[in-house]
């Protein structure tokens, strides 16, 4: 089946620093990338669809100017959390799919701590 | 917007069967899944309904029905290791998912 990896599996960091996340498709071409965010015992909340080549469309509430997101490539996008505070560490999972595929493929996510 | 229910927690024995509901309302509808999760760990796929009925796939089943907004996952023959979190989650027409809170699966020996 595909394979979807993030870098880094965890992270911690300090308050007001930045972290790029990275989510890659090993096997196949993502043209759609989606990035989502769990808290401990809740479920997974979508935060930004991404398309490459294309400016990411965030959900309601999502803050994209603390949220960076780029797909540069078919296989290839990123998320920077900027000026990072503790709210912010969660379980941040990306998932990607390949236009006319029905699956979307999870990655293993990464748990960002902010002390 | 998307609203989609599932029973918090659920506990059985080993080899026995359960099964999981899920209802939803949403402003689009493009198929419904399952997935289990394990603590710490990315979501992985179960089962994929668009039409209505029931999609088997080994121990676990899935069935839809679109005009009542339900759905629900049946595990067979449980195992210890089937003990996880089982979400819920519908598609719409841009192909985004929106997820239940989850079932959290508990298997006594």
């Amino acid at each position: 089946g595909a394979v979807v990896s993030q870098h880094p599996s965890w992270v911690i960091c300090k308050s007001g620093t930045s972290v790029k996340i990275e989510c890659r498709s090993l096997d196949f071409q993502a043209t759609t990338m989606f990035w989502y965010r769990q808290f401990p015992k809740q479920s997974l909340m979508l935060m930004a669809t991404s398309n490459e080549g294309s400016k990411a469309t965030y959900e309601q509430g999502v803050e994209k100017d603390k949220f960076l997101i780029n797909h540069a490539s078919l296989t290839l996008s990123t998320l920077t959390v900027t000026s990072a505070h503790p709210e912010d560490s969660s379980f941040y999972i990306c998932s990607a799919r390949d236009t006319g595929e029905v699956e979307q493929y999870f990655g293993p996510g990464t748990r960002l701590t902010v002390t | 917007g998307q609203n989609i229910d599932q029973p918090t927690e659920m506990t059985a024995t080993e080899g026995a069967i359960v099964q999981i509901n899920c209802t939803y309302q949403t402003s689009g509808f493009n198929g419904l899944f399952w997935y289990q999760q394990h603590a710490g760990e990315a979501p992985t796929f179960l089962s994929y309904n668009v039409l209505d009925g029931l999609e088997e796939k080994g121990r676990f089943s899935s069935f839809l029905s679109r005009s009542k907004g339900y759905s629900y996952l049946l595990l067979k023959e449980l195992q210890m290791k089937d003990s996880a979190s089982y979400l819920c989650a519908v598609r719409d027409g841009d192909y985004k998912l929106s997820f239940g809170a989850g079932t959290t699966v508990t298997v006594r020996a």
